[in-house]
């Protein structure tokens, strides 16, 4: 089993729809949790940065996180089709700067 | 400030040749990480280096090397290349707690 599982998708949504990606892992010890947009044929680009549990909000997305579940979200309002990509959740524990990734999930937004 | 560069971006090899990838990582960052990422397995962590010395080491085989310079520019070497190995290799340089990513660079073994 992965420390961390994260669907992959593809996810295909109409433009304007709010979206809703996951991650759930398995590492109590994980505290700082990241979500990254990946465009085709580029490198991951942080989207999110959270520390411990909570909510945190930037534009259009929101990152959750529910240690005590420890399961972790992303949510897009108003989605477009430039957030067409693959999104991927990472983490590490204290101290440590080992991200271990999910997946990655391949979001394609309509017109 | 320019962000990580990462070259070549593209390579063919043959199976059991080696290869040698190079990573700039951003003005003033003094540490950097280096992931494997492919279709099954996504991004694995490979090592990282923080001022010339390595700190960390993913789950992979003697065959993946690195080693980084007083500039912090870093290198990554894989020997005896199996066809397993293609992938894309993306190198990561640290500022506190975010790490930024290069492009990365994409390995095919023939």
């Amino acid at each position: 089993q992965k420390e961390v599982e994260q669907d992959p998708g593809p996810l295909s949504v109409p433009e304007g729809a709010i979206v809703s990606l996951n991650c759930t892992y398995s590492n109590s010890a994980f505290q700082y949790f990241m979500w990254y947009r990946q465009y085709s044929r580029k490198g991951p680009e942080l989207l999110m940065y959270t520390y411990s549990s909570g909510n945190k909000e930037d534009g259009r997305f929101t990152a959750q996180v529910d240690k005590s579940s420890k399961y972790i979200s992303l949510f897009i309002r108003d989605s477009q089709p430039s957030d067409s990509a693959t999104y991927l959740c990472a983490m590490r524990g204290q101290g440590a700067q080992k991200l271990v990734f999910g997946q990655g999930t391949r979001l394609t937004i309509n017109p | 400030k320019a962000g990580v560069t990462q070259t070549p971006r593209y390579l063919i090899k043959t199976r059991g040749q080696q290869v040698t990838l190079s990573c700039s990582p951003i003005s003033g960052h003094r540490s950097v990480s280096w992931y494997q990422q492919t279709p099954g397995q996504g991004l694995q962590f490979l090592f990282e280096y923080f001022s010339e010395t390595q700190r960390n080491k993913g789950n992979f085989p003697g065959r993946f090397s690195g080693r980084q310079f007083s500039n912090s520019r870093s290198e990554m070497n894989v020997s005896t290349l199996e066809l397993g190995d293609s992938a894309l290799y993306l190198c990561a340089s640290r500022d506190g707690d975010i790490q930024y990513f290069g492009a990365g660079t994409r390995l095919s073994v023939l």
